[in-house]
């Protein structure tokens, strides 16, 4: 089995502060490990994914991501949040079988 | 090149009735998804196709939810006597050929909003 949780439903940042995302999972073997972003009425695009190359991963819009195996973590971080970064996010798992788990979600504003 | 494309986009329905959600998914791609996203909550998994086939129908929440893919490209899920807690975003996904616990990237269409009343 496997599971995602994020930590804080919501996150306010100010205009230019560090983001931070909180995402730990739970798997029975390897996992390969997503965040997806979903702005207001549209699906879910991929800001970057976990593939056991590398385990600092970069993606797209300034968004970075550090597997830690030992603490069973993916958080996402961003260095400067931008207004345009306001949007849900969510991590995901991917282990066994092809579906993915995903966490409940969370929803961050920035602040001007 | 085109995106995942679902229709329709917005659906209201009165309860008891049934309705059909269509997935067109990305040309090539022969693995295709249908997720659930309640309220404030994250995506639940549905059914998963591989080409016309359905290895995975664990996340189907009762026998009123059913889906069926054609000439490997698209599908369509149909929800029978709608009950309000169906109210619902729908949303579809497809990658190239899926693996077991494989890396492949989903990609998403924009969903269909549901509300049964």
């Amino acid at each position: 089995a496997q599971s995602v949780t994020q930590l804080g439903s919501h996150v306010s940042v100010s205009e230019g502060a560090l983001v931070l995302l909180r995402c730990n999972y739970s798997s029975s073997v390897p996992p390969y490990l997503f965040w997806y972003v979903q702005y207001p009425n549209q699906g879910l695009q991929l800001l970057l994914k976990y593939t056991s190359a590398a385990t600092l991963v970069k993606g797209i819009n300034g968004f970075e991501a550090e597997f830690k195996k030992s603490e069973t973590s993916f958080h996402l971080t961003k260095p400067s949040a931008h207004m345009s970064d306001a949007a849900e996010y969510f991590c995901a798992v991917k282990a066994a079988g092809n579906k993915l788990t995903f966490g409940g979600g969370t929803r961050v504003l920035v602040k001007p | 090149g085109a995106g995942v494309s679902q229709s329709p986009s917005n659906k209201v329905t009165e309860k008891g009735k049934d309705v059909e959600l269509r997935c067109d998914p990305i040309s090539g791609h022969t693995a295709l998804y249908w997720y659930r996203q309640r309220l404030g909550q994250g995506l639940e998994f549905l059914i998963y196709f591989q080409g016309n086939s359905a290895p995975d129908k664990s996340g189907l929440p009762s026998d009123r939810f059913s889906a069926e893919r054609t000439g490997e490209s698209v599908s369509t899920l149909t929800i029978q006597r709608t009950q309000q807690e169906d109210s619902a975003v729908y949303l579809c996904a497809s990658s190239l050929a899926s693996s077991s616990g494989g890396a492949e990237t989903q990609y998403f269409g924009p969903g269909t909003r549901l509300l049964v009343l």
